[in-house]
């Protein structure tokens, strides 16, 4: 079991928004900051959101982050049948001395 | 941009020792800017940190699994690796290097490399 929880699997059509959930605590995201990574099947993860909501260079602005209290929200916009992937969050955890990362959340564009 | 490729057996015995190295391209891992992390992803499951090093050497690991794991710098190569002693099933994973940002995050990923532990 992770610690933190994000939904397992999410689906929306072309074109709409979709947003995924990130619950955590004390220990971890309302006391640091959150990242998420996107994970083709078969690929490593990349970068999407760090800092809770800053992009890097190459990340479209259709994707967006954002946090509140002891939970984080990835946002995606303008879904495409290419968007289909997992998705993690990640914080570091004061407790645990550890990163810790959500389970990760499928995503489906049909 | 900065470019990492694990590399190291794809098959280790149980209760032998995991052995990978992680080569870095377009950045020194001297300069400071990034602590150098490797990360596992077991079959189906999500992310596990398992630890990081800094240029001045000084590592931080997974309580979890601190107990069995070293890692090292050879800046000579411009790599760095991880030990993972006493393996059993359990630690059968794609392994990950990764750059680690003081700020929080994981900007650069190598592919990863699939390790099995097995007889």
């Amino acid at each position: 079991q992770s610690v933190l929880t994000q939904p397992p699997s999410m689906s929306a059509a072309p074109g709409q928004k979709v947003t995924i959930s990130c619950s955590g605590g004390s220990s971890n995201i309302e006391n640091n900051y959150v990242s998420w990574y996107q994970q083709f099947s078969g690929t490593a993860p990349r970068l999407l959101i760090y800092e809770n909501n800053k992009r890097p260079s190459g990340i479209p602005d259709r994707f967006s982050g954002s946090k509140s209290g002891t939970s984080a929200t990835l946002g995606i916009t303008g879904l495409q049948t290419g968007d289909e992937a997992d998705f993690y969050c990640g914080a570091w955890d004061n407790s645990l001395s550890t990163w810790v990362f959500g389970g990760g959340t499928k995503l489906t564009v049909l | 941009q900065v470019k990492l490729q694990e590399s190291g057996p794809g098959l280790v015995k149980p209760s032998q020792t995991l052995s990978l190295t992680c080569s870095v391209s377009g950045g020194s891992i001297s300069s400071g800017n990034y602590y150098w992390s490797w990360i596992r992803q077991s079959a189906g499951k999500g992310l596990e940190w398992i630890g990081r090093i800094y240029s001045s050497g000084r590592s931080a690991y997974n309580p979890s699994l601190k107990s069995r794991v070293i890692l090292s710098l050879d800046t000579s190569k411009n790599q760095f690796s991880l030990k993972l002693s006493s393996v059993t099933a359990a630690d059968t994973a794609v392994y990950y290097c990764a750059s680690l940002v003081s700020g929080g995050n994981f900007p650069y990923w190598g592919q990863g490399t699939l390790v099995t532990v097995s007889p």
